[in-house]
Formats: structure tokens, C-alpha cells, sequence
């Protein structure tokens, strides 16, 4: 059971602006923490989407972006695209635990 | 380009023994800290250790301390997990990433993974 949690599934049509959440608590994200955001598309390695909670790494569209406040991250897709179809994770570091964490994931399914 | 080539895995027996290799090119590889990270079938992501640019500090995942060790080889552009005591949930594809550091914030646990190799696939069965 993961200490960052993360709705199993979001769905949107094409266009359309879907938000994945990411809550943790006072030993990783309310810590202060920063929150990365990675897609991993099946079958394939995850791709880092975003990193810093706000930093998109060169390359990656704008459509995607990333917002943190308290003890929780999330991360926006507006625009949604058929290629946006993929497995979204949040990553942060937990003191308590004294390694960096992952949510379980989030598919993300284009409609 | 910047790239993490694994080798290494393969099929084991339960108590048995791997060492995964990553090869690294296109960046310079004595500046980062690395790390492995591992995703059994069908699960999420599990970070398993890390290792500082010269090698002389390393982290582990609880479920892996005193089993396994990281080393990296700044000469051979090359970073290592030695693998023993392996158990049936150790199966799982393992990743060898780059970290990338967070502007402003010199602390490895604040780091990003922003480089991943392929993957190399380890199965621990009978």
C-alpha cells in the first residue's frame, strides 16, 4: 500500500481537461517534498513528465502541467489527445520511510 | 543522445544470484547520482536503491537491504545492482535512471528521474 495516493482511473473525450490527483502527507509532500510526475505508456519505460511539482523537462507539451499545495499534487492534461492514453504516476521522497515513493498509478483513458 | 542500456537479467531460482549491468552514454555519468527502479507484472513502480556521483553513499528500499548492493564504475560509465538472496517478489523489469536535480534544491531527496532505460526482466522461480 502506497503512502501517495492516486485515483485508479480518469477518464475524457478528446479535448477535453483532466486533472490526476496525488495525496500524501506531512512526511512526504507536506514535508516539502517536491512531486514528479511520470507517464509510462504500456509495455514501455515511464517518460518523465514533469518534475520540481511545476517543471516540464524539454520536449514535453504544455498541455501538461503540475500544481502542489499542502499534502497533495496534481497534475493537468487540457487538450486531451488519443496519445495521452497512459499510466500516470506521482513520485515524491517520505522522510518517515527514508525512500522516495511512488503512487500506484493512474490510467488515464481517452474517450 | 542520452542513454541507459541494462543487461543482466534473466531466470533464477529462489536463494539464487544476478548482476545487473546499465551502460551509459551520452551524458557524464561521474556528475549524478543514479538509482534503480524495479515494476513487477502488472504493478506500479518501486524505487530499490541509489548511489551518489563518486559512490560513496548508498540507499536501499528496506525489502532489499542486506540483499543487494549498487556500485557504480565512473570509468566504465557503468552502473551495477548485485542481486543475492533473491525471492519470488523480487520478479519484476528493472530500470537503471538518471537523476535530475531540482533548481535551487541540492539534496538528493528532492531529485527527479529523468532518464530510463529500457528495462531488464528478472524472474525468481522454481
Amino acid at each position: 500500500q502506497s503512502v501517495l495516493t492516486q485515483p485508479p482511473s480518469v477518464s475524457g473525450a478528446p479535448g477535453q481537461r483532466v486533472t490526476v490527483s496525488c495525496t500524501g502527507s506531512n512526511s512526504n509532500i507536506g514535508a516539502g517534498y517536491d512531486v514528479h510526475w511520470y507517464q509510462q505508456v504500456p509495455g514501455t519505460a515511464p517518460k518523465l513528465l514533469i518534475y520540481g511539482n511545476t517543471i516540464r523537462p524539454s520536449g514535453v507539451p504544455d498541455r501538461f502541467s503540475g500544481s502542489e499545495s499542502g499534502t497533495s499534487a496534481s497534475l493537468a492534461i487540457t487538450g486531451l489527445q488519443a496519445e495521452d492514453e497512459a499510466d500516470y504516476y506521482c513520485q515524491s521522497y517520505d522522510s518517515s520511510l527514508s525512500a522516495y515513493v511512488f503512487g500506484p498509478g493512474t490510467k488515464v483513458t481517452v474517450l | 543522445e542520452v542513454q541507459l542500456v541494462e543487461s543482466g537479467g534473466g531466470l533464477v531460482q529462489p536463494g539464487g544470484s544476478l548482476r545487473l549491468s546499465c551502460a551509459a552514454s551520452g551524458f557524464t555519468f561521474s556528475g549524478y547520482w543514479m538509482t534503480w527502479v524495479r515494476q513487477a507484472p502488472g504493478k506500479g513502480l518501486e524505487w530499490v536503491a541509489n548511489i551518489k556521483q563518486d559512490g560513496s553513499e548508498k540507499y536501499y528500499v528496506d525489502s532489499v537491504k542486506g540483499r543487494f548492493t549498487i556500485s557504480k564504475d565512473n570509468a566504465k560509465n557503468s552502473l551495477y545492482l548485485q542481486m543475492n538472496s533473491l525471492r519470488v517478489e523480487d520478479t519484476a523489469v528493472y530500470y537503471c535512471v538518471k537523476y535530475i536535480a531540482v533548481p535551487g534544491k541540492n539534496n538528493f531527496r528532492y531529485y527527479g528521474m529523468d532518464v530510463w532505460g529500457q528495462g531488464t526482466t528478472v524472474t525468481v522461480s522454481s
